[in-house]
């Protein structure tokens, strides 16, 4: 199976800071990565697919890059609504696992 | 507008089996295959396993084979995932989702199951 390790576990941020979140395989997954938030009670909300292809919708603040085997996720201009929980998740090969989480609280 | 519709929230018993269901609308149902995903109170995601609804082939995560049982009905255009033998460490919260290349695009609204002994 392929491990998805996400760091850091929770992360501490203001309003109008820029966040950046990472996700490391254990082995190459070219850029089959997806990110979702998360919010308290709900379901995942898909944000980036394909390591950096915006969901349609998603604000342009958000963004991804990598490629192999390291991934980020980055938040610009944190909005209030962005305080939330993100996960990575491989869509390489089954099983599709995912990172542990990170959870983006405000400073 | 795509929406994945699931059962309600389960009580149930140490040893007993819950069923959960999910509906979707807005697309054809055989278009895209279903996974399942759980999450236990205040933690990650977990990845359970997956049908192709035109076939009904399944796939499952190891950790679930032989306990977990994913199946379709093409004429109700519903997927169901069953849990059997349910300890404490099966309560959590039940996802469907629509798989689009891999990516899980459209998700249901979480279905609860509380194991109590």
């Amino acid at each position: 199976d392929i491990q998805m390790t996400q760091s850091p576990t929770t992360l501490s941020a203001s309003v109008g800071d820029s966040v950046t979140i990472t996700c490391r395989a254990s082995q190459y997954i070219n850029n089959y990565v997806v990110w979702y938030q998360q919010k308290p009670g709900k379901a995942p909300n898909l944000l980036i697919y394909g390591a950096s292809t915006l969901k349609s919708g998603v604000p342009s603040r958000f963004s991804g890059s990598g490629s192999g085997t390291d991934f980020t996720l980055t938040i610009s201009s944190l909005q209030p609504e962005d305080f939330a929980t993100y996960y990575c998740q491989q869509s390489h090969s089954t099983p599709r696992t995912f990172g542990q989480g990170t959870k983006v609280e405000i400073k | 507008q795509v929406q994945l519709m699931q059962s309600g929230a389960e009580v149930k018993r140490s040893g007993a089996s819950v069923k959960v269901s999910c509906k979707p609308s807005g697309y054809t149902f055989t278009g895209y295959a279903i996974h399942w995903v759980r999450q236990a109170p205040g933690q990650g995601l977990e990845w359970m396993g997956w049908i192709n609804p035109v076939n009904g082939n399944t796939k499952y995560s190891q950790k679930f084979q032989g306990r977990v049982t994913i199946t379709r009905d093409i004429s109700a255009s519903t997927a169901y995932m069953e849990v059997e033998s349910l300890t404490s460490e099966d309560t959590a919260v039940y996802y469907c989702a629509r798989d689009w290349t891999g990516t899980f695009d459209f998700w249901g609204q979480g279905t609860l199951v509380t194991v109590s002994s």
